[in-house]
């Protein structure tokens, strides 16, 4: 079983959807997710972070952690042709390093 | 943005010959990471540093080797560079360890021909 399982995509919406972008992991000591934004040619940035269950809303973003899944997601509202990029989980264990997902890539058109 | 430079942005390279690519911060983060990204893989660990002269390996440091001789740079040699570490290499910097808030740069596309 992989540590970290995301669907690469690309997921297609038009402007104005809400999207939903998921990941699920098998590593039970994972303690702090994260969901990077990367746009083509450019460096991930770092868009969300959350340590334990539950929600954390920033704007038209919103993460979702379920631990007791091995389930997170990252929610956007009403989003823009700005929001395509491809978007990186991340977990922490809180000891060693990060481990990142594969990436979902996001179109959404105008 | 956070103040981290990668140098040079683009290289190409014929196999055999060494190669070094740089990353300079300006934020004074202790941990400093080197990433390598390909279709299918995503973001691989090479090695991070967790201070001068400190560094650890990561999932695929064979080829690879680095050095941190200050706090604001930390160096990413190939040593014999082969086809296969064509690639794009991200550094990330980080204040904790871990990466939990990491930082990443511009990254740099290397080609080996």
């Amino acid at each position: 079983q992989k540590e970290v399982e995301q669907d690469p995509g690309p997921l297609s919406v038009p402007e104005g959807a809400i999207v939903s972008l998921n990941c699920t992991y098998s590593n039970s000591a994972f303690q702090y997710f994260m969901w990077y934004r990367q746009y083509s040619r450019k460096g991930p940035e770092l868009l969300m972070y959350t340590y334990s269950s539950g929600n954390k809303e920033d704007g038209r973003f919103t993460a979702q952690v379920d631990k007791s899944s091995k389930y997170i997601s990252l929610f956007i509202r009403d989003s823009q042709p700005s929001d395509s990029a491809t978007y990186l989980c991340a977990f922490y264990s809180g000891y060693s390093t990060l481990t990142f997902g594969k990436g979902t890539m996001l179109l959404v058109s105008p | 943005d956070a103040g981290i430079t990668q140098s040079p942005r683009h290289k190409v390279t014929e196999t055999g010959t060494p190669v070094t690519l740089r990353c300079h911060q300006t934020e004074n983060h202790r941990y400093m990471y080197w990433y390598r990204q390909d279709p299918g893989h995503g973001l691989r660990l090479i090695h991070y540093s967790y201070g001068v002269k400190d560094t650890d390996k990561g999932e695929v440091s064979d080829g690879y080797s680095v050095s941190r001789s200050k706090t604001e740079d930390f160096l990413l040699t190939l040593e014999s560079a082969t086809s296969s570490q064509t690639s794009v290499y991200f550094c990330a910097i980080s204040p904790g360890q871990g990466g939990t808030e990491a930082f990443f740069g511009q990254g740099t596309r290397l080609t080996v021909v």
